[in-house]
This record gives C-alpha cells, sequence and structure tokens, in this order.
C-alpha cells in the first residue's frame, strides 16, 4: 500500500492560490492519485484525481511531478468555504474491495 | 437524486436498543460502501456492496453490525445492542463499480451522526 504524506496544516489568503502538497513516494505504477476534503460535520467530498498527466476541474488543479513521487493540489482562488482538512490518497485494495484510507490530512484554513 | 442521501442525519439512542441506518446511493452506481468515522479519527471501513455479489463485510467490527442492500439502490445498516463505543458519523459512498477499474471516484453522503447513552 502507498502510504502519504501531508503537512498537518496550512494557512492560505482569501483569494489567492492554495498549494497543497502530498508525498507518495512508494506508489505504484497503476495507482491513482486521489483528493477528497472534508469540511466540518460533512461527509468527504471529492476534488479531483489524477494517475500522472496534471488534471483540472473546476474545482482544483493536480500537478503530478514526474516520477510520481509526490504531487500538488492547487485551489487557484481560496474562498472562506475551502476551509477544510483535505486528504491526499493512493487507491487502496484489501481483499475484494477498494475502499478509501484516510489519513490524518492538510486542515487548510483560509483566511480573510 | 443528484447526490447520495443518508437518512436519518442524527440519531440518538439509548445503549442496548437497536438502530437503521439507510443509505440511497446515486442512481446507476453498482458500489457501495459504508464506513465509520470517529471524533477527530479518519475512515475505518465497515462493508462493500458491488452488483449482486456477495458482499465483503471484512470490515465489520462485530456481530451487532450488519447490512443489507436491495439490488442495486438502498442499503441500510443495522447496529443491534448498541453501545457507547458505536457513537460516531456512519458514512456511505457509491460508486459506478467498474469490475477491475483500478480508478473509481466515490461520492460521500452528508452522513448519520449517532450517539449512544
Amino acid at each position: 500500500d502507498a502510504k502519504t504524506t501531508q503537512p498537518p496544516s496550512m494557512d492560505c489568503a482569501e483569494g489567492r492560490a492554495a498549494n497543497l502538497p502530498c508525498n507518495h513516494s512508494t506508489i505504484s505504477g497503476n495507482e491513482y492519485v486521489y483528493w477528497y476534503r472534508q469540511i466540518h460535520s460533512q461527509g468527504p467530498q471529492y476534488i479531483i484525481h489524477g494517475l500522472k498527466n496534471n488534471e483540472t476541474n473546476e474545482m482544483a488543479s493536480l500537478i503530478i511531478t514526474e516520477d510520481r513521487k509526490s504531487s500538488t493540489l492547487i485551489l487557484p482562488h481560496a474562498t472562506l468555504r475551502d476551509t477544510a482538512v483535505y486528504y491526499c490518497i493512493v487507491r487502496v485494495k484489501i481483499g475484494s474491495a477498494r475502499q478509501l484510507t484516510f489519513g490524518s490530512g492538510t486542515q487548510l484554513t483560509v483566511l480573510p | 437524486g443528484a447526490g447520495v442521501s443518508q437518512s436519518p442525519s442524527n440519531k440518538v439512542t439509548e445503549k442496548g436498543k437497536d438502530v437503521e441506518l439507510r443509505c440511497d446511493p446515486i442512481s446507476g452506481h453498482t458500489a457501495l460502501y459504508w464506513y465509520r468515522q470517529r471524533l477527530g479519527q479518519g475512515l475505518e471501513f465497515l462493508i462493500y456492496f458491488q452488483g449482486n455479489s456477495a458482499p465483503d463485510k471484512s470490515g465489520l467490527p462485530s456481530d451487532r453490525f450488519s447490512a443489507e442492500r436491495t439490488g442495486e439502490s438502498v442499503s441500510t445498516l443495522t447496529i443491534q445492542r448498541t453501545q457507547q463505543e458505536d457513537s460516531a458519523v456512519y458514512l456511505c459512498a457509491s460508486s459506478l463499480g467498474f469490475p477491475g477499474a483500478v480508478q473509481e471516484t466515490q461520492y460521500f453522503g452528508p452522513g448519520t451522526r449517532l450517539l449512544v447513552l
């Protein structure tokens, strides 16, 4: 199982880009990197995922290094509502299931 | 519906009582997961349903926990003889569930907050 490492907390000024790093040095060739976030008292929310190419959607951009050992989630214009815990995940398969395993994540606080 | 829904949103029960938690997955999603999240902690996998296959129950913590799913629709998680340690948020997620697919995006419901007194 590929393990991920994230900083425990980060602050970002409202309107600025938030760059959240993640290390996954033991990732396998066919494992995807997923990002979810969890706003206080809500269920986890899917943000984006990628294999090796950079990805962008309406919520964020995902930059994966060429060696795939790390990635960065970019929220281009952070708002107060982006304050949440952000989880970087590499797909884990145990038995027949493909359940997600969340680490401790990064608590992003967007400051006014 | 547009997303995964769960009911009730909150449940307070007395120790020893049985509770039933409901999950309505996104229409067309064949895979359904139940997780538990204790206060300040990460997700704990409970059970996984994929189409008509036998469910993967490897995460259920004890025989007091059981779950059913009717076809590819609603699922019910039942906790019998609840204990205070069962207090947590119970989260349901669904995904398209392509067999053999490595990638599989899971979409979560808002959760049911269970408090056992």
